[in-house]
């Protein structure tokens, strides 16, 4: 069975302030990890898949990266409209949810102005 | 407009009511999926549709069935509502090239 495990669950960052969150996965053979953003009362909105390790991917103030047990979603100078609950989830070519989507709890990120 | 929606938005209903849940995609997708999102649980597939003739349950299916009228249309339905599907229930697509999943804007479920 596929597994996520998020942290922090919460984690509040002054405004410029960087810092890393936390995705390990227990998987039997990897097809993708996806990083998702969800604000408050809306649907997950897609941020990056990354496939093998050694991958990055980066957007705006945002840096995926992935190992082969987790990945780190790295912030950098961020502001305040980067507050969100940050969702990292898997595909995997056994998961007890075949072509669904693993997800972690989240973590819910406050930044201070 | 957005690429998928789901109808109703909000919606209570009373214990052993039967209702339905909606999704529409324009993206063109074969795939769709629908999941249910509670606090402290996360995301958990319900079920999962590769075309109109498949349907597949998923992690939590028990107490739902589903309906895919065609490629762009795919309902939940909720045959005897409990309080204990009180939940935000979310659709998705993807492109099996790709994998990516995206997401409706969910459908806030409560369950008296």
């Amino acid at each position: 069975e596929d597994q996520v495990t998020q942290s922090p669950e919460a984690l509040r960052l002054q405004e410029g302030e960087s810092s890393s969150l936390n995705c390990s996965y227990t998987v039997s053979g990897l097809r993708g990890l996806f990083w998702y953003r969800q604000d408050p009362g809306k649907g997950p909105e897609f941020l990056f898949t990354l496939y093998s390790a050694g991958e990055e991917k980066e957007k705006e103030r945002l840096k995926a990266t992935l190992t082969k047990k987790e990945s780190f979603l790295h912030i950098t100078a961020p502001k305040p409209e980067d507050s969100a609950t940050y969702l990292c989830a898997v595909t995997s070519y056994s998961g007890g949810g075949a072509d669904g989507l693993t997800f972690g709890k989240g973590t819910h990120l406050i930044i201070q102005p | 407009d957005a690429d998928v929606t789901q109808t109703p938005r909000n919606r209570i209903t009373k214990t052993g009511k039967r209702i339905m849940l909606e999704c529409s995609q324009t993206k063109g997708h074969d795939r769709m999926y629908w999941y249910r999102q509670d606090p402290g649980l996360g995301l958990r597939l319900i079920y999962y549709s590769f075309d109109v003739k498949d349907i597949n349950k998923g992690e939590i299916s028990d107490g739902y069935s589903v309906s895919r009228q065609a490629q762009a249309k795919f309902s939940l339905s909720l045959e005897s509502a409990i309080p204990n599907q009180t939940a935000l229930y979310f659709c998705a697509t993807s492109d099996p090239h790709q994998e990516t999943q995206y997401f409706g804007p969910g459908t806030r479920l409560l369950v008296l």
